[in-house]
């Protein structure tokens, strides 16, 4: 699976909008961008993923580069309780019979802090 | 629907103890990962089972093992603990057919500690 790099930390006023970037610039065509949270003391969530055109749902927004080299997390209206760890994960979207199905790399993600 | 099931939430144990896991996944979910924790590593995959049978595994010592039941409940086991497995460790259910898209649902976490 591609590696990623992501900001350590970004902070983010309530009620705006809150744009998490990713950078994969190893990312083979097969792979998907997949993001998910992690609030504290539980277990991650998933949030959306893609593979080359933008994707929105109930959640957020996940705006893909051209050249799929990086990718943007937007969260339109942050509220206190987005706070948490962001991880940006690429990987190959699995078949049913794929050996890594149930396996992510987390990297070490992105701290979003959103304050009043 | 219910979640992902973890027992027990929060455990202690000493060093040289062994300790089982439990994680129950989603009605219908077949796959079901574990992941372990820490301040120093981050999230890391340990296993993941589907069909009763390990299909992955991660880089973990022996003492760390697991199985999974035919009801596709899931424990996992580490014998002989040592002050690093303190740790948050993290069970994903997947339903693992055609309508995967790739995302796993967590539980809560088993918290365990060390001393």
């Amino acid at each position: 699976d591609a590696k990623t790099t992501q900001p350590t930390s970004m902070d983010c006023a309530e009620g705006r909008a809150a744009n998490l970037p990713c950078n994969h610039s190893t990312i083979s065509g097969n792979e998907y961008v997949y993001w998910y949270r992690q609030i504290h003391s539980q277990g991650p969530q998933y949030i959306i993923h893609g593979l080359k055109n933008n994707e929105t749902n109930e959640m957020a927004s996940l705006i893909i580069t051209e050249d799929r080299k990086s990718s943007t997390l937007i969260l339109p209206h942050a509220t206190l309780r987005d706070t948490a760890v962001y991880y940006c994960i690429v990987r190959v979207r699995q078949g049913a019979g794929g050996t890594s199905y149930g396996k992510l790399t987390f990297g070490q993600g992105t701290i979003l802090t959103v304050h009043p | 629907k219910a979640g992902v099931t973890q027992t027990p939430r929060y455990l202690i144990k000493t060093r040289g103890q062994q300790v089982t896991l439990s994680c129950s996944p989603i009605s219908g979910h077949r796959s079901v990962s574990w992941y372990q924790q820490t301040p120093g590593q981050g999230l890391q995959f340990l296993f993941e089972y589907f069909s009763e049978t390990q299909r992955n595994k991660g880089n973990f010592p022996g003492r760390f093992s697991g199985r999974q039941f035919s009801n596709s409940r899931s424990e996992m086991n580490v014998s002989t603990l040592e002050l690093g497995d303190s740790a948050l460790y993290l069970c994903a259910s997947s339903p693992r057919d055609s309508s995967f898209s790739g995302e796993l649902f967590f539980g809560e976490g088993s918290r365990l500690t060390v001393l």
